[in-house]
């Protein structure tokens, strides 16, 4: 059974960091190009950061750029968001999502994370 | 990037009712466009990909349609446990998998 569990939220003030961890299990993790997705309470789902199964190739939303940086170690499992100079706009839960493809651009998020509320607040 | 616009942002149905929400694309994405069902507190789930293909164990009542800057979801027939809210996305563009705002269908 795919299992993806998020890790490492929590309360922090504007302008610090935070790292937020998923663990995979019940799959073959460094076959998977994953994702970061979160949603501000209340509001919808905005698509965060992208990563390839080999990491080689990164995106990033706009909102995010420059700040945040998405990584995976293949050997542990395991995904990550290192999130620096938080805002009070990014508070919200963050989910990772894993990817599966139909071909040609064909992509969809086959499998989320439960998530973890990221609280930016003084 | 491109912008993905849901309407209508929320609707009231009974159950039984057939009912339609659509998603327009700011450009051509061909058929890469998939749909979400979340209720409140837990993760998306995946009803729909690459427009109309039904995800497995999804019930037969939900439906998608559509390609290159509009698309539907239909559910044919609603049941109790429809009521949720729907999101489309689409992954024409891996610079961004946009998200539409979301169509919120309450019991009437």
């Amino acid at each position: 059974e795919v299992q993806l569990v998020e890790s490492g939220g929590g309360l922090v003030q504007p302008g610090g960091s935070l790292r937020l961890s998923c663990a995979a299990s019940g799959f073959t993790f460094s076959s998977y190009e994953m994702n970061w997705v979160r949603q501000a309470p209340g509001k919808g789902l905005e698509w965060v950061s992208y990563i390839s199964s080999s990491g080689s190739t990164i995106y990033y939303a706009d909102s995010v750029k420059g700040r945040f940086t998405i990584s995976r170690d293949n050997a542990k499992n395991s995904l990550y968001l290192q999130m620096n100079s938080l805002r009070a706009e990014d508070t919200a839960v963050y989910y990772c999502a894993r990817a599966a493809y139909c071909g040609g651009d064909c992509s969809f998020f086959q499998h989320w994370g439960q998530g973890t509320l990221v609280t930016v607040s003084s | 990037d491109i912008q993905m616009t849901q309407s209508p942002s929320s609707l009231s149905a009974s159950v039984g009712d057939r009912v339609t929400i659509t998603c327009r694309a700011s450009q051509s994405i061909s058929s890469y466009l998939n749909w979400y069902q979340q209720k409140p507190g837990k993760a998306p789930k995946l009803l729909i990909y690459a427009a109309s293909s039904l995800q497995s164990g999804v019930p037969s009542r939900f439906s998608g349609s559509g390609s290159g800057t509009d698309f539907t979801l239909t559910i044919s027939s609603l049941q109790p446990e429809d009521f949720a809210t729907y999101y489309c996305q689409q992954s024409y563009s891996t610079l961004g998998y946009t998200f539409g705002q979301g169509t919120k269908l309450e019991i009437k």
